[in-house]
This record gives C-alpha cells, structure tokens and sequence, in this order.
C-alpha cells in the first residue's frame, strides 16, 4: 500500500488565487513527520513546511499554510495568493520515528501546479 | 552558504557501460542521502549515510550499484553495469543531525540518467 498519496495529476490556480494540493498518507506510527517540497523546472527541490503529528497547531510559512486533519490522514498544503513563480510539481513526504529521525523520507508522485496570469 | 551539488546534471551512456555520479553536500552535514526518481512514479530512497558510514542501504535496487562517501564528506554513486530500468533522475539530500522528526533534508538538483 501507497504510504504517500497525491492523486491531483495538475493543478491550475489563477494568479492571486489560493490554491490547496491534497496528500494523505497511511502510517501505523503514531509520531512522524510530514513535509512539503517545491520542485521548479530548474529541478532543486525546496524544502517548503513542516508538519508534526504531535503538533496542535497547523503550521504555516509565509504564504504556505498546512491543513492536517490527523483523524483523516491528510496534510493537505495550501498556498494563498499564488505568484507565477509558484508553478512547480510539489511533493508530499512524510517520515516516520520507528525508522528513525534521521531516517529516509517516503514521498508521493508529486502534484504539477500551474499559475495562469 | 552552498547549497547541495550534484555533478553531472545529466549523463547519457549505453547499456552495460558504467556511470559515476557525484554529491556533495551542505559543509558541515553528517548526513547523507541518496534518492532515485523513476519517470511517472515515487521519489524513492536509495541509501543514508551517516558521516562516511552507511547507516540504511534497504533502497538500493541491487549490487550492480555501489555508493561510498571516503572521508565523510562528498558521496559517489556507482552504476555498473548500467541497464535501462536505473533510468531516471537521482536526487542527493543532506542534514545536519538535530534527533528530532523536524530535521530537514536539504535536496541537490539532480542527476538525469539516461541509459540507452
């Protein structure tokens, strides 16, 4: 079974636009970690949010915000405002404690989102 | 402060012959990654090194591939032979090591492998 989940195929937002990039996952540990990466076409992958299981709070960065539904598996990342430089394929990966903090991460296929001015 | 390279950022080679591909991390991360991402599909990890040892080697596909890191710092990764299906683009990561969920993988560019 898939751990990392992102079924969006493509994504457009309008420019200024908020937009939210769906990922569940499936984890029988109960501490892990959850992150988002931004990959543009010059392909480096960016680091963009960081989501806790223990976290009580959703956490945010800038215009990248988290809506972690724990109940339902879901760590679903939202961008407001979107810019034209915001057009990149995102991942979902998420790490779990019982391979260890500083373990290998498991990612999704990722989600192309595009900007339309 | 550089960020991680990884050289070369693209390799077209034949089938049976043997690539090297090169990582160098942040200055200062004991933690090394490797990560393979086939077309269409998972990034999906390879290996983990911490300083010059290899502290999780389960991703590595099969012997034809050989990764080592000689001092701790840069890391190579070795395909040879090379078939077809090692196709793909090859991420490195590297960490500082906090113990903690939140440390964070700082990723390089890639390397686009094309066997042909």
């Amino acid at each position: 079974a898939q751990k990392i989940t992102q079924t969006q195929p493509g994504m457009f937002v309008q420019e200024k636009e908020a937009v939210t990039l769906d990922c569940t996952y499936d984890t029988s540990d109960p501490s892990y970690g959850l992150f988002w990466y931004k990959q543009p076409s010059s392909g480096e992958m960016i680091f963009l949010i960081y989501q806790g299981s223990y976290d009580q709070q959703n956490a945010t960065e800038g215009r990248y915000s988290l809506n972690f539904q724990k109940a339902r598996k879901s760590a679903n990342l939202v961008i407001s405002a979107s810019q034209l430089g915001d057009s990149a394929m995102y991942f979902c990966a998420m790490r779990e404690l019982n391979t260890g903090a500083n373990s290998k991460l498991t990612f999704g296929k990722g989600i192309t989102l595009s900007v339309r001015p | 402060e550089a960020g991680v390279t990884q050289f070369p950022s693209h390799s077209v080679i034949e089938k049976g012959q043997t690539v090297t591909l090169r990582c160098d991390p942040i200055s200062g991360h004991d933690n090394l990654y490797w990560y393979r991402r086939v077309m269409g599909k998972e990034i999906k990890f390879l290996l983990h090194f911490v300083k010059e040892s290899k502290q999780d080697e389960s991703g590595m596909p099969n012997n034809r591939f050989l990764a080592e890191r000689t001092g701790g710092t840069y890391s190579t990764l070795k395909v040879q032979p090379a078939e077809l299906e090692d196709s793909g683009v090859y991420f490195c990561a590297s960490s500082h090591p906090s113990g903690t969920m939140k440390e964070t993988q700082y990723f390089g560019p890639g390397t686009r492998l094309l066997v042909l």
